[in-house]
């Protein structure tokens, strides 16, 4: 059974850093590409960043380009989002989800969340 | 980037109704456009992918359609496990953007 467990987040500063962490089990971690969703108190979803499954290929949205780097460690099953110059609009709960087989990037499995608070 | 325009952004309905959500793309993406669904605390539910196809589990009460640039998700008989919040997302390219959102209840 495919599950996804996000953990790392928290209440942090503007302009601090922090990094969020999806431990993936039940599926060949390496052969699927992952994706970031936020959700901000209140409000919609919103695409944050996508990983290929080897690593190698890497989308962002504009919102976090240049702040924000994904990233992915097989041996361990584990996606991360690092995170920094945190803006107090960055505060989100923060999925991690799997895409689906194919080639749609649909994502069919997704994690609790994990939420972020940036205030002072 | 693609943007993503959804409609109704709410809408009262009543068990056994009909609802039609549509979302429309500023560019034609062919069908990479899938519909997913939201309960309050819980993590998105993929419902339609590819525009028109059901994810494995979900019931047949709810079907997509559409191609280009204008989709369409459907409930044919509204159930009271179905009152929820409905996201379309776009996965043509990046940014993937989702719709705004549908917040569907009584």
């Amino acid at each position: 059974e495919v599950d996804l467990l996000e953990s790392g987040g928290g209440l942090v500063q503007p302009g601090g850093s922090l990094r969020l962490s999806c431990a993936a089990s039940g599926f060949t971690f390496s052969s699927y590409a992952m994706t970031w969703v936020r959700q901000a108190p209140g409000k919609g979803l919103e695409w944050v960043s996508t990983i290929s499954g080897s690593g190698g290929t890497r989308y962002y949205a504009d919102s976090v380009k240049g702040r924000f780097t994904v990233s992915r460690d097989s041996s361990q099953n584990t996606l991360y989002l690092h995170m920094s110059s945190l803006r107090a609009e960055d505060t989100a709960i923060y999925y991690c989800a799997k895409e689906a087989p194919g080639t749609t990037s649909s994502l069919d499995y997704w994690g609790q969340g994990t939420l972020v608070t940036v205030s002072s | 980037d693609i943007r993503v325009t959804q409609a109704p952004s709410s809408l009262s309905a009543s068990v056994g109704d009909r609802v039609t959500i549509t979302c429309r793309t500023s560019q034609t993406i062919n069908t990479y456009l899938d519909w997913y669904q939201q309960k309050p605390g819980k993590a998105p539910k993929l419902l339609i992918f590819a525009a028109s196809n059901l994810q494995s589990g979900v019931p047949s009460r709810f079907s997509g359609s559409g191609s280009g640039t204008d989709f369409t998700l459907t409930i044919s008989s509204l159930q009271p496990d179905d009152f929820a919040t409905y996201y379309c997302q776009q996965t043509y390219s990046p940014p993937r953007t989702f719709g705004q959102g549908t917040r569907v209840e009584i």
